[in-house]
């Protein structure tokens, strides 16, 4: 089964830029799959942010839009979020997931990764 | 934005004990609903798609059914690797892909 593996830096400033990367194995990112972030604020619910497609087609969060770009590295067999000026609110553990196709559901999901928005 | 309410926020339940949990949608999302079950410093598993579908390696105690806007995960007999959060999600009409708050099913 398809494996996720999110990486990055678990520290971003207030207004800086957070960028994490998810590893796609046992798949390849140009199969017919959407691949997805989520995060989850410390003690709360989950948040769909975007997902992006092999041919670079994307859908946001409209409450998130402004603020982030997806893309995708077919070469690496990974794909990436970048989450422009950032505050505490953007605190969270981001997982990557995916689903395939014409399918409304995510599986699965990699582990996760704390992301803290501090000075 | 269709918003998903789930309840109760917690369910106190012992093992073997019947668990019922409700989410509910504002506006009519047919049978596009899944279920996730969450514990403790875990990753989101999926439990459920489609309402009613369980997923691979799911144990048959899982259950779920409802169309529309009323939607029920049962799990028949709570064995003790069941307690965690349970998330509904649903993508009929999005974006956004939206998230219940979760239930939390602890032991009694």
């Amino acid at each position: 089964q398809v494996q996720l593996q999110e990486s990055g830096p678990g520290l971003v400033k207030p207004s800086g830029t957070l960028s994490l990367t998810c590893a796609v194995s046992n798949d390849s990112i140009s199969n017919t799959n959407w691949w997805s972030w989520v995060r989850q604020p410390p003690g709360k619910g989950l948040e769909w942010i975007a997902e992006i497609y092999r041919s670079g087609s994307t859908n946001y969060n409209p409450s998130l839009k402004s603020r982030v770009t997806l893309s995708l590295d077919k070469s690496k067999n990974h794909f990436s979020l970048k989450v422009t000026s950032v505050t505490a609110a953007d605190t969270a553990v981001y997982y990557c997931t995916t689903r395939r196709w014409g399918d409304t559901y995510f599986d699965p999901w990699g582990q996760g990764i704390l992301v803290t928005v501090s000075s | 934005e269709v918003v998903l309410t789930q309840s109760p926020a917690t369910l106190s339940l012992s093992p073997g004990d019947r668990a019922t949990l409700s989410c509910r949608a504002s506006q009519d999302i047919i049978n596009s609903l899944a279920w996730y079950q969450q514990k403790p410093g875990q990753a989101p598993r999926l439990v459920i798609y489609d309402a009613s579908n369980r997923a691979t390696g799911i144990p048959p105690r899982f259950s779920g059914s409802g169309s529309g806007t009323d939607f029920t995960l049962t799990i028949s007999s709570l064995e003790p690797e069941d307690f965690a959060v349970y998330y509904c999600q649903q993508r009929t009409n999005w974006p956004p892909l939206t998230f219940g708050g979760g239930t939390k099913v602890e032991i009694k």
